[in-house]
């Protein structure tokens, strides 16, 4: 089975903070993708990665940055959290089209 | 007009019933498509991936229709574990980005 893993399922954070989101993937898959996910806007991509080191913006990147050192961990950083980054945000990672999702983190910042 | 577009409902529904949700996408040299099931506060996870010839999994049956443009589920004999929202996925450019556009979701609501 293929198994995606978010650090943190739940996170409180303050207004300027930096924020760090984990995902790791245990499947060797070169595309990795971030999401939030809030109610009524459904999944909007935040960045997405093919392969390491290589990143993409998709379409809400404003805000967000990405790290990708190695191909399993796909990191997702806010740089300096604000209250309308609250929201669950979901890893996700690919193989023959097919997109894996980890658990999510409900980020809330205060 | 949105890239992938859902009928967010809710489709409530008594147990037994059959229900579908269709979904429609604008690309029309999208050529992958998936449905997937997402309970409350849980993530997306896979249903089925639909084929050209359409695909059944026991009381889940989607199909495609390139012409109109759009990707149907059927749910047969609705049970209340059937109760979740149902996303629409469709892939975007070539297939190796494994880049994909979902659709805001359905929501099913099984009732007893």
């Amino acid at each position: 089975d293929v198994k995606v893993t978010q650090s943190s399922r739940y996170l409180v954070k303050r207004t300027g903070e930096k924020v760090f989101l984990e995902c790791v993937q245990d499947m060797d898959h070169e595309n990795m993708f971030w999401y939030r996910q809030d109610p009524g806007l459904g999944l909007r991509l935040i960045y997405f990665s093919y392969d390491v080191k290589m990143k993409e913006k998709g379409d809400i990147p404003e805000g967000y940055s990405v790290s990708r050192e190695k191909k399993e961990r796909f990191s997702l950083i806010l740089e300096s959290a604000s209250t309308n980054q609250t929201s669950m945000y979901l890893c996700a990672s690919s193989w023959a089209g097919i997109q894996y999702f980890g658990a999510g983190t409900r980020l809330s910042v205060l | 007009r949105k890239e992938v577009e859902q009928d967010p409902g809710p489709f409530n529904v008594p147990e037994g019933a059959t229900v579908a949700f269709n979904c429609t996408y604008s690309n029309s040299a999208s050529q992958s498509f998936f449905w997937y099931r997402q309970d409350c506060r849980k993530e997306p996870k896979l249903l089925m991936s639909v084929y050209s010839s359409g695909n059944e999994d026991g009381r889940f049956t989607a199909q495609l229709n390139r012409a109109s443009q759009y990707i149907s589920l059927l749910i047969r004999d609705s049970k209340l574990s059937d109760s979740a929202t149902y996303l629409c996925a469709v892939n975007v450019g070539s297939s190796n980005t494994g880049k994909l556009i979902f659709g805001q979701g359905t929501t099913l609501q099984v009732k007893p």
